[in-house]
């Protein structure tokens, strides 16, 4: 079975740093791009981050430019977002999700994780 | 950068009524176009890609159609289980821009 499963939220202070995690399963993880997606309390979807299957490239929303990095380990099949300088506007759910075909990052999502809520607030 | 809208923003229907939520993008994005839907509470899940192909396991009362700068989504049926909020997402460049979203429940 596909999964995403990811970890890592919390409460943390503004200017505070977080690192999620995004652990794979069911396929064969380094042949996928992949993105990370959060979703504010009550509000839509907003694509953060994405990374090709290699890591050798990555992607950001102005947003997060300059403050979140996305990295892989394919050998771990472990996604990350390293979050620094946070800001009460990162608070949200965060998903990590699959593109649908290959090393392609702009692609459709066809899994998606649980979630992880990162809060940040004093 | 390109943004997407949605309408409309919310609806009302009855069962076994056909909806359909209409996806506008800035500019033309041939058919890369995907629709979600998200159930209260739960995890998005991808319907339909490319405009108009179904996800596999996707209901058939689901449809997509459009291309460039205009896309709808249609609910042939609508059930009790589709009350939901569905966005389109746009992924044929960084940033995949999602729409603001359409949310549906049943009058």
């Amino acid at each position: 079975e596909v999964q995403l499963v990811e970890s890592g939220g919390g409460l943390v202070q503004p200017g505070g740093s977080l690192r999620l995690s995004c652990a794979a399963s069911g396929f064969t993880f380094s042949s996928y791009a992949m993105s990370w997606v959060r979703q504010a309390p009550g509000k839509g979807l907003e694509w953060v981050s994405a990374i090709s299957g290699s890591g050798g490239s990555t992607y950001y929303a102005d947003s997060v430019k300059g403050r979140f990095t996305i990295s892989r380990d394919n050998s771990k099949n472990t996604l990350y977002l390293q979050m620094n300088s946070l800001r009460a506007e990162d608070t949200a759910v965060y998903y990590c999700a699959k593109v649908t075909y290959g090393d392609y990052v702009n692609d459709a999502f066809d899994i998606w994780g649980q979630g992880t809520m990162v809060t940040v607030s004093s | 950068d390109i943004q997407m809208t949605q309408s409309p923003s919310s609806l009302s229907a009855s069962v076994g009524d056909r909806v359909t939520i209409t996806c506008r993008a800035s500019q033309g994005i041939s058919n890369y176009l995907a629709w979600y839907q998200q159930k209260p509470g739960k995890v998005p899940k991808l319907l339909i890609y490319a405009a108009s192909t179904l996800q596999s396991g996707v209901p058939s009362r689901f449809s997509g159609s459009g291309s460039g700068t205009d896309f709808t989504l249609t609910i042939s049926s609508l059930q009790p289980e589709d009350v939901a909020t569905y966005y389109c997402q746009k992924y044929n460049s960084a940033p995949p821009t999602f729409g603001p979203g359409t949310k549906v429940d049943i009058k």
